[in-house]
């Protein structure tokens, strides 16, 4: 079974600060792929960033970047020079290989961050 | 024009009542899921479809039907509506293969309200 865990319910960053947002993750699938989108206020889940098992480097997408630490399951999302518009919640995701040979995503339960001025 | 879109947006309904959620994509996908979002319990997976032959049972699927009429619809039936269905419904799509890289691609959502 694949379990995807974010133990941060609330997360408050100053404007212009860094943030990190934690996720881990358990598989015994070797081939996996993780995931972070964000959902604002309006509801519309937005796609921000993944992670291959098997990526040598960290990936990055502009202000966004995962910190990828695969001996320890962990998967968290930084998010540099925090904007206004960062304001929303959270989730991370896995997809691993399920029986079938299929790949079916789990998502963590949610952070909501909150930027302030 | 929406890759994925979702009829009702919103929706109020009674106890008992059937309903069914749409969902109709442009996007060409295989794949096909529908989630349910409740606050603090983050997606959990209703049921998905690889295509349209195929049907398979998510983490809660009790209380739900889906159908897949074509590669572009699946739609998500309460067949009995009851007050803790309310919540936020997604309709997600896919391409197939077996890449853990598969991006899903989200609707806006709908959000059901049973009293």
């Amino acid at each position: 079974a694949q379990k995807i865990t974010q133990t941060q319910p609330g997360m408050f960053v100053q404007e212009k600060e860094a943030v990190t947002l934690d996720c881990t993750y358990d598989t015994s699938d070797p081939s996996y792929g993780l995931f972070w989108y964000k959902q604002p206020s309006s509801g519309e889940m937005i796609f921000l960033i993944y992670q291959g098992s098997y990526d040598q480097q960290n990936a990055t997408e502009g202000r966004y970047s995962l910190n990828f630490q695969k001996a320890r399951k962990s998967a968290n999302l930084v998010i540099s020079a925090s904007q206004l518009g960062d304001s929303a919640m959270y989730f991370c995701a896995m997809r691993s290989h399920a029986s079938g040979g299929s790949y079916i995503p789990t998502f963590g339960r949610g952070t909501s961050l909150i930027v302030h001025p | 024009d929406a890759d994925v879109t979702q009829t009702p947006r919103n929706r109020i309904t009674k106890t008992g009542k059937r309903i069914m959620l749409e969902c109709s994509q442009t996007k060409g996908h295989d794949r096909m899921y529908w989630y349910r979002q409740d606050p603090g319990l983050g997606l959990r997976l209703i049921y998905y479809s690889f295509d349209v032959k195929d049907i398979n049972k998510g983490e809660i699927s009790d209380g739900y039907s889906v159908s897949r009429q074509a590669q572009a619809k699946f739609s998500l039936s309460l067949e009995s509506a009851i007050p803790n269905q309310t919540a936020l419904y997604f309709c997600a799509t896919s391409v197939a293969g077996l890449a853990a890289y598969n991006e899903q691609f989200f609707g806006p959502g709908t959000r059901l309200t049973v009293l």
